[in-house]
């Protein structure tokens, strides 16, 4: 298995550009995850599936921010308009039905000048 | 709320040396896990050890191994005879019960380790 796959692993945009992150899990795996590094806040959670259907998207910042899963091997995080302070890493992540198993993408670097 | 707090920022080992790192949580569940994830400069956030509560005897992966004190809400990882490529952010994690919002991950701050040679 490849391991969730994140594209692209950096993408530079101007400030009021639109911005799609995709990410696909590890086949098999009924939960995915976004999530978001920065210095300021650290790891925070964004929005989780399950089964392909958002549970929680308590942690979206803004209404600029969405997110998609149309199918089970495929997420997406878009915002738009994106703006500097949306620069950030942000990281897929998706596990199985088990007591354990998150798997963490590569993570995508999005600078936004 | 659940939350983890890690309250050494920066740390430092000497090459070969042990060094611990602290984590402490706070939850009203029983049962839940909890991990040390490394997160090189390559960004890749890889597991390093994880620990079920319901299990009394601490984990061991190698050279890594935890202290799980449950009535103390504390979980401190240990690294021996550290190693250059040990060298990473360290962050502890928190995971409530699937019925708990899905069981999502709860990171703390980190802590980041150097290894001196």
């Amino acid at each position: 298995d490849a391991g969730v796959i994140q594209s692209p692993r950096h993408e530079v945009t101007e400030m009021g550009q639109e911005v799609t992150l995709r990410c696909k899990p590890i086949s098999g795996h009924d939960y995915l995850f976004w999530y978001r590094q920065t210095m300021m806040r650290g790891l925070e959670l964004l929005i989780y599936f399950n089964n392909n259907v958002p549970i929680d998207d308590s942690g979206m910042p803004e209404d600029r921010f969405s997110a998609k899963m149309p199918n089970a091997s495929f997420s997406t995080l878009k915002i738009q308009p994106s703006e500097p302070r949306d620069s950030a890493v942000y990281f897929c992540a998706s596990r199985d039905r088990g007591p354990y198993g998150y798997t963490f993408g590569s993570g995508t670097r999005l600078t936004v000048v | 709320a659940q939350t983890v707090t890690q309250s050494q920022p920066e740390m430092s080992v000497q090459e070969a040396e042990t060094v611990t790192l602290s984590c402490t949580y706070d939850t009203s569940e029983s049962d839940y896990y909890l991990f040390w994830y490394k997160q090189p400069p390559s960004r890749q956030m890889i597991l390093v050890i994880r620990q079920e509560a319901y299990k009394q005897q601490n984990a061991t992966e190698n050279r890594f191994s935890v202290n799980f004190q449950k009535a103390a809400k504390s979980f401190s990882l240990k690294i021996s005879d550290s190693q250059l490529g040990d060298a990473a952010m360290y962050f502890c994690a928190y995971r409530p019960p699937v019925y708990n919002q899905g069981g999502k991950l709860i990171f703390g701050q980190g802590t980041e380790l150097s290894v001196k040679p």
